[in-house]
């Protein structure tokens, strides 16, 4: 087990393009997190799946932001018109169906917006 | 809505001194807690939790006890060693009002000195 894998590690983009970012959860894991994590910040909830189905957004998920979950295996993160307040680190987690057992991380995304 | 308050930051130490991190919370319901440690360039990982009052949850030398007449969840070691020099979360997770999410405070950084 490789552990929650995010890819890019790093993306640079012009402002009003569209980026999507991928994170591959534990295996056996059916709950995948989205967090944004902005410097000097900790962690802001974005949204959340149990398998396939999207069952929470955050405020913080503007229309521009769509997430995806086909298959309940990998998600996609996807930004539309690119703002430069969307600079960020772009944070997955993955956990088991009982929502005390420990939440594991991926080393994030980190998003540029220039 | 829940929130989590850490102790303003960064932090230096000697090696070998005593660390206490301070981390108060704010929840409407009953809690878990956890602290979660960022190492320069890896993810978040959790270092302890605990998901009831007056748990203590340990790791590594580091300790913390749900005190929830003081709605707080210190964190401390005894004697810190350089390699405990990173970013330290405190989280709170709530089912019965955030569902599964982490609602994170904003980190303090930890530096150690030989």
């Amino acid at each position: 087990d490789t552990g929650v894998s995010q890819d890019p590690r790093h993306k640079i983009t012009k402002r009003g393009q569209n980026v999507t970012f991928r994170c591959d959860p534990i295996s056996e894991h059916n709950r995948l997190y989205w967090y944004r994590q902005t410097l000097g910040q900790g962690p802001e909830f974005l949204t959340y799946f149990q398998n396939e189905a999207q069952l929470e957004k955050s405020r913080l998920l503007s229309d521009r932001f769509s997430a995806e979950r086909p298959k309940g295996s990998f998600s996609t993160l996807e930004i539309q018109r690119t703002e430069q307040g969307d600079s960020a680190m772009y944070l997955c987690a993955s956990s088991t169906r009982d929502w005390e057992d420990e939440a594991f991380f991926g080393q994030g995304t980190r998003l540029t917006v220039v | 809505g829940d929130s989590v308050t850490q102790m303003e930051g960064p932090v230096t130490l000697s090696e070998e001194a005593f660390l206490t991190i301070n981390c108060t919370y704010t929840a409407t319901g009953y809690p878990s807690l956890f602290w979660y440690v960022q190492y320069p360039g890896e993810g978040l990982q959790l270092l302890l939790k605990a998901t009831k009052a007056d748990d203590k949850g340990s790791n590594k030398g580091f300790e913390a006890t749900y005190r929830k007449e003081t709605t707080s969840f210190h964190l401390e070691k005894g004697s810190v060693q350089v390699s405990d020099s990173a970013v330290y979360f405190c989280a709170l997770s709530d089912q019965e009002t955030s569902g599964s999410r982490l609602t994170f405070g904003e980190g303090t950084q930890l530096t150690v000195n030989p």
